[in-house]
Formats: C-alpha cells, sequence, structure tokens
C-alpha cells in the first residue's frame, strides 16, 4: 500500500528556479529517504533524513521533516536540465525493518 | 563495486510462458528486495530478504510469482504462468542493514507479455 503522497504530481520549471516538492505520510516512521528516477532507469537515492531530524542538505538538496504533520519536503536550488526526472519520497516504518514504502512519484521537468 | 546486476534487461515472451528475472546483490548487502512499477500501481514491493531468508512475501501478487534466494549473491523472481497483466519494469534492490541504510537499485527489467 502507498505511505508517501508526493504533491505536487508533476512539475515545470525553468532552469535556474527552485523546485520544492512535498510529500505526506501517515504513519510512524523510523526516516523518509527521497528517490530520483532517470527515464528508463533505476532509482537512486538522494538523501535520508531520520525521524529525529528536521532539516539535512546535500549538495543543492535541502529537505525537511515534520513529524507531527507527517510531511516532508524535498527542495532543489539553482535547478538545471538534468535535474529532469522522477522524484520519490520513501519512508521505513517503526518496526518495518529496512522496508521502504514509496509514494506515486512527481515529475520534475525542468525546461532548459 | 558494479552495483546491483539485473538480468536481462528486456524480456518480451507470450502469455503462458514461463519467466526468470535475475539479481545479483551488491556484496556485503544482507538485505535483498524485489520491486514491480507500472504506471497505474507505481513502485509495489513484492517480497524481501534478509541473508537469503524471505521476511515478508505478502506483496506477491498471486502463486503465479515466486521468489528464492539460493545465497547471498544471487535471487530469481519467477512468473509461471506469465499473462499481460504482469507486463511491468521488475528492480531488485539491496541493502547493508536495516532501517537506515539506502536501498540501491539495480537497473529493472522490462517484461513484456503478449
Amino acid at each position: 500500500s502507498q505511505q508517501g503522497e508526493e504533491d505536487p504530481q508533476a512539475l515545470s520549471i525553468q532552469e535556474g528556479e527552485n523546485a520544492t516538492m512535498n510529500c505526506s505520510y501517515k504513519t510512524s516512521i523510523n526516516n523518509l529517504q527521497w528517490y530520483r528516477q532517470n527515464s528508463g532507469r533505476g532509482l537512486v537515492h538522494l538523501i535520508l533524513i531520520r525521524s529525529n531530524e528536521r532539516e539535512k542538505h546535500s549538495g543543492r538538496l535541502r529537505v525537511t521533516l515534520d513529524t507531527s504533520k507527517k510531511s516532508s519536503s524535498l527542495l532543489i536550488t539553482a535547478s538545471r536540465a538534468a535535474d529532469t526526472a522522477s522524484y520519490f519520497c520513501a519512508t521505513v516504518n517503526t518496526g518495518a525493518n529496512s522496508k521502504l514504502t514509496f509514494g506515486k512519484g512527481i515529475t520534475l521537468s525542468v525546461r532548459p | 563495486d558494479a552495483g546491483v546486476i539485473q538480468s536481462p534487461r528486456h524480456e518480451v515472451t507470450e502469455m503462458g510462458q514461463e519467466v526468470t528475472l535475475r539479481c545479483k546483490p551488491i556484496s556485503g548487502h544482507d538485505y535483498l528486495f524485489w520491486y514491480r512499477q507500472t504506471m497505474m500501481r507505481g513502485l509495489e514491493l513484492l517480497i524481501y530478504f534478509n541473508n537469503n531468508v524471505p521476511i515478508d512475501d505478502s506483496g506477491m501478487p498471486e502463486d503465479r510469482f515466486s521468489a528464492k534466494m539460493p545465497n547471498a549473491s544471487f535471487s530469481t523472481l519467477k512468473i509461471q504462468p506469465s499473462e499481460p497483466r504482469d507486463s511491468a519494469v521488475y528492480f531488485c534492490a539491496s541493502t547493508r542493514t536495516a532501517s537506515t541504510d539506502t536501498q540501491y537499485f539495480g537497473p529493472g527489467t522490462r517484461l513484456t507479455v503478449l
């Protein structure tokens, strides 16, 4: 069953702009992860945030986690055409032992 | 490291035929996951193994699907008999420890059942 629900489902921006993607989930989690999938490829891990963390950075990526609202956001700053991909949030629910539950994904298009 | 290896990358078969998908996880990883991705249903976890033992197969759609992991470096997902609705991309992923480690995905096998 789906745990993460991403929002929006699709996002189109101009190169150089920031992209913000949101994810909501339903149950208690150990951590939340964001993955990227380029067309025709497997998923690639971007960033992981633990349930006791509120914000994390990695290069041009910034992820926040609000456990009281059961939501997370992924911000990509200064977007590039190469960021065009689908982005998925996934949660490891409490007691789930590495089992990831994925949302349906957000399609990001970055126009050159 | 070569990453997670899956074969074949593409498979086209006819309804009723047996299909076997193969996966080699990253060396040293003790969890292995099989996923199916379709436009309609998104990414679904089918089954996962820990130390070669199946832990949760609740996502396996029906008895036509079976998965094995005879050793730490090899797993198979078998569909017998295959049906057109099994057409999807099947991913294998592995990870090293429980709860905190990220999963590393293979390139996937695109299965088309005619």
